[in-house]
């Protein structure tokens, strides 16, 4: 079963623009990460979010975490093409860290 | 460093046939796992081995085995593929370290079963 939600399942967006992705779960966790994976290739790590943490950047990367909501919120920047891709988000629950659980993903299409 | 190299990249097998898909890694990861994605699915992991020398199984292990050959290796084998299993395979490592365990994947299998 999937632990992670996102949302909306697909965006577009113009060049230049913010893009913000939604993700939302179900049990307590230790960190929550967000990985991309452009078509036909497999998943880069983006950024990784600690449970005791609010907010996170990196570069034009920005990460919030709710727990109280059990969510969490992506948002991109200064949006440009070579973004496209999908975006997924990924839960290590409480218990370990040895498995991580994804999210069904969210398309990002920006338009040049 | 290549990361993590998966083989083969495309396969096409019949139902009944069966294969070996394999996985390696050059980051001296301990941690290795095995994917299938689906349309509208995300990732489901397969089967997972948290050091050399264990395995255990993930989500959706029925009709799979796998070995971790050594602390680089991790294969995943089909003994009767079925159509079901048409799928893309990834294979990721990740080094589990205080709190953080992010994983690295390879560039994944395709693999159709008729």
């Amino acid at each position: 079963s999937q632990q992670g939600e996102e949302d909306p399942q697909a965006l577009s967006i113009q060049e230049g623009e913010n893009a913000t992705m939604n993700c939302s779960y179900k049990t307590s966790i230790n960190n929550l990460q967000w990985y991309r994976q452009n078509s036909g290739r497999g998943l880069v790590h983006l950024i990784l979010i600690r449970s005791n943490e609010r907010e996170k950047h990196s570069g034009r990367l920005r990460v919030t975490l709710d727990t109280s909501k059990k969510s969490s919120s992506l948002l991109i920047t200064a949006s440009r093409a070579a973004d496209t891709a999908s975006y997924f988000c990924a839960t290590a629950t409480l218990g370990g860290y040895q498995k991580v659980t994804f999210g069904i993903g969210t398309k990002l299409q920006v338009i040049p | 460093n290549a990361g993590v190299t998966q083989t083969p990249k495309f396969q096409v097998l019949k139902t009944g046939q069966s294969m070996t898909l394999q996985c390696a890694q050059d980051m001296n990861h301990n941690s290795m796992y095995w994917y299938r994605q689906d349309p509208g699915m995300g990732l489901r992991l397969i089967y997972y081995s948290a050091s050399e020398g264990t395995t255990d199984k993930g989500e959706v292990p029925n009709g799979y085995n796998v070995s971790r050959l050594n602390k680089r290796e991790f294969s995943l084998r089909l003994e009767s593929a079925a159509p079901s299993q048409t799928s893309v395979y990834f294979c990721a490592s990740s080094e589990v370290r205080g709190r953080t365990n992010e994983q690295y994947f390879g560039p994944g299998t395709r693999l159709t079963v008729t």
